[in-house]
C-alpha cells in the first residue's frame, strides 16, 4: 500500500493569509494525486487533480504543485469560507487518502 | 449533472451484513469510462476506500476489507450496491458512493453521495 502523509494535522490562519499544506507519498506516485476540501456534515468537494489541475469552478485562489513523492496545496489569500478540512489523495495504485488537515480561524 | 444518493439501513447489529445502494441520476453507470466506489469515513476520522466497480462490472477492493465485502451493479436500477459482512463497531461510519472518470488525468473523485451514516450497535 502506499502511504500518505498530511502535514499539519492542524493550521490555524487569518483571512488573507497565504497558507501551503504538504502531502507526503511513500513512494512515487507520479502526479496522480488530488486534493478535496470537506466541510462538516458534508462530502468532501474535488479541488485539484493530477497534482496541479484545478477542477471547474473553483477558485483560482486554489493552488497545487508537485510531484513524485511531494506535493502542496496553496491558497492564496484565505477567504472566509475556506475554513474547513483539506485531504490529499494517491490514485497511482488504487487509493489513499492522506489524514487530512483542519485549517482553522486564527 | 451527475447525482448520487446512498440509501439503506442506519443501524446495523454486530456479526450482521451492512447493506446500502447508490442511486445514480444524470449518468449511466453501464456508460462511459467510469469506475464507481464506495467511501467511508468513521466520526471524526479520515477517508477509507472500501471498493469499486467498472462499467463492465469487473470489481476491486481494498486490500484490508477484501474478504467482507462485495460491491454489485444493477444497471436496470442505475444502482450500485455495497454488502460488507461480519460488521464490527469498528465499521460504523458514514459511508459515500463516488464517480471515478477515467481519463488522462487519473482516477479521481469528482462527484460524490451526501453519505449515510451507519452506526453498528445491538
Amino acid at each position: 500500500d502506499i502511504q500518505v502523509t498530511q502535514s499539519p494535522s492542524t493550521l490555524s490562519a487569518s483571512v488573507g493569509d497565504r497558507v501551503t499544506i504538504t502531502c507526503r507519498a511513500s513512494q512515487s506516485i507520479n502526479s496522480w494525486l488530488a486534493w478535496y476540501q470537506q466541510k462538516p456534515g458534508k462530502a468532501p468537494k474535488l479541488l485539484i487533480y493530477k497534482a496541479s489541475t484545478l477542477e471547474s469552478g473553483v477558485p483560482s485562489r486554489f493552488s497545487g504543485s508537485g510531484s513524485g513523492t511531494e506535493f502542496t496545496l496553496t491558497i492564496s489569500s484565505l477567504q472566509p469560507d475556506d475554513f474547513a478540512t483539506y485531504y490529499c489523495q494517491q490514485y497511482y495504485s488504487f487509493y489513499n487518502f492522506g489524514q487530512g488537515t483542519k485549517l482553522e480561524i486564527q | 449533472q451527475v447525482q448520487l444518493q446512498e440509501s439503506g439501513p442506519g443501524l446495523v447489529e454486530p456479526s450482521q451484513t451492512l447493506s446500502l445502494t447508490c442511486t445514480v441520476s444524470g449518468g449511466s453507470i453501464s456508460s462511459g469510462n467510469y469506475y464507481w466506489s464506495w467511501i467511508r469515513q468513521p466520526a471524526g476520522k479520515g477517508l477509507e476506500w472500501i471498493g469499486r466497480i467498472y462499467t463492465s462490472g469487473s470489481t476491486n477492493y481494498n486490500s484490508s476489507l477484501k474478504s467482507r465485502v462485495t460491491i454489485s451493479g444493477d444497471t436496470s436500477k442505475n444502482q450500485f450496491s455495497l454488502n460488507l459482512s461480519s460488521v464490527t463497531v469498528a465499521d460504523s461510519a458514514v459511508y459515500y458512493c463516488a464517480r471515478n472518470p477515467v481519463n488522462s488525468y487519473g482516477y479521481y473523485f469528482d462527484y460524490w453521495g451526501r453519505g449515510t451514516l451507519v452506526t453498528v450497535s445491538s
